[in-house]
Formats: structure tokens, C-alpha cells, sequence
């Protein structure tokens, strides 16, 4: 199947700093991608909708100038957080869907964990 | 506005033991429904899908799931529980309105014992 490579894994960054996060299809192109947020022993809630040369789309309760999203290419989008706090420290995946359509399959990066001290 | 209840947060089965993982779903659109699942420390990996093809959909490493709209429900089943079958199953839920993206599920950790 499709692979989508998250990176860097994991990172900790000290209070204050910014973290960027990047997410690529390798051998497809995505013209949308999708960024969750993974709590410990929870379910991934959707952030945001990356689309390919536009504004992100975030979803309610989420800072968009908190969580910066570029979708620059067909096949990158970064998740840059920024001025980050332990609160923020977090499972981030991202997701690529190959081909329009609500029925394509998803592929999933391999995540990345935050950790803010 | 889509979601998806799965019924059971934590499920035990014995090994060479039925697995049943409940799921229910709510749309106002044909939905895509999923089955995702999530071993501990990797990424998510595709179970199986239906997309309004046949209502049994028979996914990978021997678990199949039944739409069945009646009753609002996408349940994933598999004859004989394997121990490396242990993991987070997530039952998604996508449709045209919500942008293609996918709506997540609680989780179902399921266990296999010995």
C-alpha cells in the first residue's frame, strides 16, 4: 500500500519553543491531509484538514494559530506548534487519503510524541 | 454530523476464542465506515472497509465486519482470536460531509489470553 513517513518520531523541546512536524506521501500524491491529536489510552481527534495550496481547516476548539499547518506540495504538509507548553505534549498523526472520495483508505504516518518539559 | 459509539472499551477474549468488536454509527450521508487497528508503540494499520459495495467485507488477517443500516451498526468479527491479535481496534466513519476526513471511534483494547 501507499506509505505516508512522519517526522521526527519524537522530540522534546523546552517550554516556549516551536516544533515542526513533517508529513509525506512518498509514492502518492495528497491533495488532502489530515493532522490528529492522539491522548494517552484515547482516540484520535481530528485538528485540522490540510489542503494543498490553502488554508488549513481546523476543527472547533482548536488554535490554528497555535497549530500552524502549511500544505505546500502535493505531497508534504508540516504541523508546526508553536510557543509550546507541557500541555501540548501529545501522540501527533498524520493521514494522506490516496485518490479522492470518502471511500479511499487512509494511510497513516507513524506518528510523532511531543514532549514538552 | 457523523459519529461512531463503539460499544465496549475493553474486550478479553481466550485464545482460539470468537472475537466481537461492537461498533455503531450515526450519518445523515452514505457513510465509509472502517476498521482500524493500532498495535502498541506503531502506526495504524487498515483492517478492512466498506464503502457500499457488499455489506460483509472481509479485511485481512481473518476479520470480517457486516454493515448492517437497520440497525446502524458495523461489528468486526473473527472466527479464532490469535494472541498477536491484542491491540486498539478503532471503528471509523467517514462521509461526504465531513470533507472525506475520518471520525474516530473511543478505541476497543482488545486482550487475548492464553
Amino acid at each position: 500500500g501507499a506509505v505516508v513517513s512522519q517526522h521526527p518520531s519524537w522530540v522534546i523541546c523546552k517550554s516556549g519553543t516551536s516544533v515542526k512536524i513533517e508529513c509525506r506521501s512518498l509514492d502518492f500524491q495528497a491533495t488532502t491531509m489530515f493532522w490528529y491529536r492522539q491522548f494517552p489510552k484515547q482516540s484520535l481527534m481530528l485538528m485540522a484538514t490540510s489542503n494543498e495550496g490553502s488554508k488549513a481547516t481546523y476543527e472547533q476548539g482548536v488554535e490554528k494559530d497555535k497549530f500552524l499547518i502549511n500544505h505546500a506540495s502535493l505531497t508534504l504538509s508540516t504541523l508546526t506548534v508553536t510557543s509550546a507548553h507541557p500541555e501540548d505534549s501529545s501522540f501527533y498523526i498524520c493521514s494522506a487519503r490516496e485518490g479522492a472520495g470518502w471511500g479511499t483508505e487512509a494511510f497513516f504516518g507513524q506518528g510523532t510524541r511531543l514532549t514538552v518539559v | 454530523a457523523q459519529s461512531v459509539t463503539q460499544l465496549d472499551s475493553h474486550v478479553s477474549v481466550s485464545e482460539g476464542t470468537p472475537v466481537l468488536l461492537r461498533c455503531n454509527y450515526s450519518s445523515s450521508y452514505s457513510p465509509s465506515l472502517f476498521w482500524y487497528v493500532q498495535h502498541p508503540n506503531k502506526g495504524l494499520q487498515l483492517l478492512l472497509k466498506y464503502t457500499s459495495a457488499a455489506t460483509l467485507v472481509k479485511g485481512i488477517n481473518g476479520f470480517e465486519a457486516e454493515f448492517k443500516k437497520s440497525e446502524t451498526s458495523f461489528h468486526l468479527t473473527k472466527p479464532s482470536a490469535h494472541m498477536s491479535d491484542a491491540a486498539e481496534y478503532f471503528c471509523v466513519v467517514s462521509d461526504s460531509n465531513s470533507g472525506y476526513a475520518l471520525n474516530f471511534g473511543k478505541g476497543t483494547s482488545l486482550l487475548v489470553t492464553p
